[in-house]
């Protein structure tokens, strides 16, 4: 079964940093991985979708990276904001069908 | 309001009792997911429709939960006979089949409590 880590759990950064969290999965052999930011009390917003085939996916100040030989992926944040408060869930499926999420990370920016 | 939708937003049982939850896709999706979130866990794959294919249940966490979905459109979660572990918000998402790659869109969830 695959298995995704988030690291850090927790981040608190002032505004205006950029920043980088970390997604792992123990099984590199995957369909394609996904971001995700949870809002207190809201269902997940999509962030960036990256296909087995890609290395990378850019939105607006967000980018996210895939190494699958390594089995990580990082979602770099350029010059945070106090709205890019949120759970960042990073999610995995091997078969497209069944995703399997990281427990998160929260990330708090100070104004 | 083309989003997902889920109903109720909250729901509160009794141990022993059955609830139905609801979830409306977004109009033409085809694929359609449930998932659990527990307190200060991931979030838990339940069951996956596709079409009219047959559904991947193998996240169902016991034979007290089922879900169907009717006409390719809404889906309802059931649990029977609930269980204190069964309190959690219950999410769906859906999304196209397409080859740019299958963006899950969320609901808002139900959060379920079992007194």
């Amino acid at each position: 079964k695959q298995e995704v880590t988030q690291i850090p759990a927790a981040l608190s950064v002032p505004e205006g940093e950029n920043l980088v969290l970390n997604c792992s999965f123990t099984d590199s052999a995957i369909y394609n991985l996904q971001w995700f930011r949870q809002d207190p009390g809201k269902g997940l917003t999509s962030l960036l979708l990256i296909q087995s085939s890609q290395r990378e996916q850019t939105s607006g100040r967000l980018n996210a990276s895939l190494d699958k030989s390594s089995g990580r992926s990082t979602l770099y944040i350029a010059a945070s904001q106090p709205g890019d408060s949120a759970t960042y869930l990073c999610a995995v499926s091997s078969t497209g069908n069944q995703f399997y999420f990281g427990t998160g990370t929260s990330l708090t920016v100070i104004p | 309001g083309a989003g997902v939708s889920q109903s109720p937003s909250n729901k509160v049982t009794e141990k022993g009792k059955d609830v139905e939850l609801r979830c409306d896709p977004i109009s033409g999706h085809t694929a359609l997911y449930w998932y659990r979130q527990s307190l200060g866990q991931g979030l838990e794959f339940l069951i996956y429709f596709q079409g009219n294919s047959a559904p991947d249940k193998s996240g169902l966490p016991s034979d007290r939960f089922s879900a169907e979905r009717t006409g390719g459109s809404v889906s309802t979660l059931t649990i029977q006979r609930t269980q204190q572990e069964d309190s959690a918000v219950y999410l769906c998402a859906s999304s196209l089949n397409s080859g740019r790659g299958r963006i899950q869109y969320f609901g808002a969830g139900t959060r379920l409590s079992v007194l």
